[in-house]
Order: C-alpha cells, then sequence, then structure tokens
C-alpha cells in the first residue's frame, strides 16, 4: 500500500508562478524524497529532507516537512515549461525500501 | 557514463510466456529495486535486494521471480506473463540506506 499520497493530483500553472504540492503520509519515516518523472521517462531525484529537518533548498525548490503533521510540501518557484512533469514524494520508513504516492501532474503553461 | 541501464525498452509477449528484463547498473551500489508503475496505483515495489544473493518480496510479488548473482545486475523474469502485467517496470539503485534512488529509463511491457 502507498505510504505517501500527493495533493492535489494535477495542477495547471502559468510560466513563471509557483506550483505547490503536498504529501501526507501514515507512518514515522527516516526521510522523505520527491522525485520528478517526464512524460516516457524514469523518476529523477530531485530533493532529500530528514525527518530532523524542517526545510530545505535547492535551485527553484523548497521543500518542508512537519512530522507532527506527517505531510510535505515541495514549492517550485518561477516555474518553467520545462518543469511540466510528474512529481511523486517518496517515504522512507526505516526499511531501506522507499514507498511512491501516486504522483501529481504539473503541467506549466507558457 | 551509463548509470544504470535496462533492456528491453519495450516488449510485446503473449500471454503464458516467460520474459526477462535486464537492469544492469555501473556504480556497486548495494541496494536494487524493482517497481512497476500503473495508472492510478503510483509505484508499486516488486522485489528489491540489500546485495548479491540477498532478495527479498516487496509489495505485489505475485508471478514474478528475481536473481542478483552479481552486485550489478538484477533480473525480472515474469514466469508466465499474465494480462494483468502489463505495465511499465522501473529498475532502480542506491548505494547506501537512506540515500536517494537512481532510476532506469523504463521498460514498456505488454502482454497481449
Amino acid at each position: 500500500s502507498q505510504q505517501g499520497e500527493e495533493d492535489p493530483q494535477a495542477l495547471s500553472i502559468q510560466e513563471g508562478e509557483n506550483a505547490t504540492m503536498n504529501c501526507s503520509y501514515k507512518t514515522s519515516i527516516n526521510n522523505l524524497q520527491w522525485y520528478r518523472q517526464n512524460s516516457g521517462r524514469g523518476l529523477v531525484h530531485l530533493i532529500l529532507i530528514r525527518s530532523n529537518e524542517r526545510e530545505k533548498h535547492s535551485g527553484r525548490l523548497r521543500v518542508t516537512l512537519d512530522t507532527s503533521k506527517k505531510s510535505s510540501s515541495l514549492l517550485i518557484t518561477a516555474s518553467r515549461a520545462a518543469d511540466t512533469a510528474s512529481y511523486f514524494c517518496a517515504t522512507d520508513s526505516n526499511d531501506y525500501k522507499l514507498s511512491f504516492g501516486a504522483g501529481t501532474t504539473v503541467t506549466v503553461r507558457a | 557514463d551509463a548509470g544504470i541501464t535496462q533492456s528491453p525498452r519495450y516488449k510485446i509477449t503473449e500471454t503464458g510466456r516467460q520474459v526477462t528484463l535486464m537492469c544492469h547498473q555501473t556504480w556497486s551500489h548495494s541496494y536494487m529495486f524493482w517497481y512497476r508503475q500503473d495508472l492510478g496505483h503510483g509505484l508499486r515495489l516488486i522485489y528489491y535486494s540489500a546485495a548479491a544473493d540477498i532478495t527479498d518480496k516487496g509489495e505485489v510479488p505475485d508471478g514474478y521471480v528475481v536473481s542478483r548473482s552479481k552486485t550489478e545486475n538484477f533480473p525480472l523474469t515474469l514466469e508466465s506473463a499474465t494480462r494483468s502485467q502489463t505495465s511499465v517496470y522501473f529498475c532502480a539503485s542506491r548505494l547506501l540506506s537512506g540515500d536517494g534512488y537512481t532510476f532506469g529509463s523504463g521498460t514498456r511491457l505488454t502482454v497481449v
């Protein structure tokens, strides 16, 4: 069964706008990771946040983690057409294998 | 750098046939994984391996067999393919527990 669930399922934004997606999970975690998947391709690791961290940045990406609410958010700032993809959160819960959510599909309109 | 490669990229097979999907990584990563991706289900773990000769079942292992005689290879075999196994299959690896995964490009398998 999936540990993480993303919200919303789909998101459409204008180029230059920010995109925010959320992930909720059920059990305690070691870390939470976000991945991007372009159409027809494999998943690409974007960022990892550990359970003792609250916020992390990587370029235009900002990830937050609230372990008390068992939730995380991914913010993509100043979106570009190349950001059009599906985004997945994945939780690592002490057993070295990741559990993925169903993903958020982001469409960036020119 | 080759990284992690999957073959074939596309495969059509008939119900009841045995088919093997290949996965090869060039980094000597300890951990390797097989996932299937289906619309509405996200990625589901089929089998994983912590090292050569160590494999374990994931969430949806029925109908699949894996082996890992060498660290770099982790083939997935469908013993008798069924239509419900039509899916996109991804292989992934990670060096250490707690690292991010690196994924292959996937194999799109159609069982007719």
